[in-house]
Order: structure tokens, then C-alpha cells, then sequence
């Protein structure tokens, strides 16, 4: 079965620097990967996903994530933060006939 | 579309009453997932349904939870007796297949207060 893991439980950067959350997967082929954003009382909202081809994948409000299969990870990055990033961000990987498996999810803070 | 829709948003209830939250998948989605939120345990998939029947309830904690999807655009997942530890977010989320090849949908949650 797959699994996940987001390394860092809480990241503070300042506003207008650059951002990049870690994310981890184990699976033993190719699955696809996906990055979501929950703001304070709100639900889940995708970012982003990969399923195949470009390893580069650009997403929703300036996020991009890249694939790297030799580190088995998906990190998601972004060039300058804005105070409206602050959120939990979580990964989550599908693979073979289950459900996705979300990590534990990553809270950003943006500091003036 | 409107997106999933979840109700109650909140919901403040006494240790011991019946809770009902309910939600409304995206119309041409076969696929429905429950999903509990809490500080300590993270994101907890509860149980989920494909084409309106029941595939895998395992994350349901005890015999107090209970869910059902009588049709395809209507889903409930029912406490009872109601206690203190269940209080939590509670996610609603509706997807093409459940493998989620295009991603789930989530709803807004309830947040669920028992006291």
C-alpha cells in the first residue's frame, strides 16, 4: 500500500520569500501525486496533481510541485509568499485500487 | 456546480444525543468518502461509497457511527449515543472513482462540538 509522509509540521516564512514544502511517498511504481490547500475553517482545495508526463506540474494561485521519481518525493514550492498562503497543506499520493492516502499536512505561517 | 455541500457547519450537541451531518456529493460523481479532522489524529478517512454502496468501513471508530447513501445525490453519517471525544471536523468529500485519478472534491465541513 502506499503511504506519505510530510516531514515538517509547521514552516515560518517571511512574506516575499521563497517557499518549498517536503513531501515523501512510498509506492512501488509510478502513482499520482496531488497537493491541497485548507485554509481556517474551510475544507480541502486542490493545488495541484501529477499523473504522468512533465515532472513539473503548475497549479492554482502560483504553486508549482515537481516530481522527482530517484527521491520518491513531491515537493511543492512556490517563489514568494503572500500572507494569503497561510494554510495547511497537505499530500497526498493514489495509487492501484484504494483510496488516496493523505499525509499529516504541513501548517504555514508568513511572518511580515 | 455548486461543490459539495455539507450541513449542518456547526453543530453543538449534549454527550448522549443522536447527531446526524449530511451532505450533498457532486452531481456525476460515483464516489463518496467520509472524513473525521481532529489535532491529534490529522485527516482519518471514515468510510466511503462507490456507485451508493458501502466499500470499506474500517476507519469508522465504534458501533455509535453509522453512514448511509440511499441515492447517489444524498449521503448521512449518524452518531449515536453522541460523546465528548467525537467532537472533530467532519469532511464530506466526492470524487469520479475512488481511486481519485481526478482528485476528490471536499466540502466545507462541520465542525461538531459534543459537551
Amino acid at each position: 500500500a502506499q503511504s506519505v509522509t510530510q516531514p515538517d509540521i509547521h514552516i515560518t516564512v517571511s512574506e516575499g520569500a521563497s517557499l518549498e514544502l517536503r513531501c515523501n511517498y512510498s509506492y512501488g511504481a509510478t502513482p499520482y501525486l496531488f497537493w491541497y490547500v485548507q485554509s481556517p475553517g474551510q475544507g480541502l482545495q486542490l493545488l495541484l496533481k501529477y499523473f504522468s508526463g512533465d515532472t513539473l506540474v503548475q497549479g492554482i494561485k502560483g504553486f508549482e510541485a515537481e516530481f522527482k521519481r530517484s527521491q520518491s518525493s513531491f515537493n511543492l514550492r512556490k517563489p514568494s509568499v503572500h500572507w494569503s498562503d497561510a494554510a495547511e497543506y497537505f499530500c497526498a499520493v493514489g495509487a492501484g485500487n484504494t483510496p488516496l492516502v493523505f499525509g499529516k499536512g504541513t501548517r504555514l505561517s508568513v511572518i511580515a | 456546480d455548486a461543490g459539495v455541500i455539507q450541513s449542518p457547519r456547526h453543530e453543538v450537541t449534549e454527550m448522549g444525543q443522536e447527531v446526524t451531518l449530511r451532505c450533498k456529493p457532486i452531481s456525476g460523481h460515483n464516489s463518496l468518502f467520509w472524513y473525521r479532522q481532529t489535532m491529534m489524529r490529522g485527516l482519518e478517512l471514515l468510510i466511503y461509497f462507490n456507485n451508493n454502496v458501502p466499500i470499506d468501513d474500517s476507519g469508522m471508530p465504534e458501533d455509535r457511527f453509522s453512514a448511509k447513501m440511499p441515492n447517489a445525490s444524498f449521503s448521512t453519517l449518524k452518531i449515536q449515543p453522541s460523546e465528548p471525544r467525537d467532537s472533530a471536523v467532519y469532511f464530506c468529500a466526492s470524487s469520479l472513482n475512488h481511486q481519485g485519478t481526478y482528485g476528490y472534491t471536499f466540502g466545507s465541513g462541520t465542525r461538531l462540538t459534543v459537551v
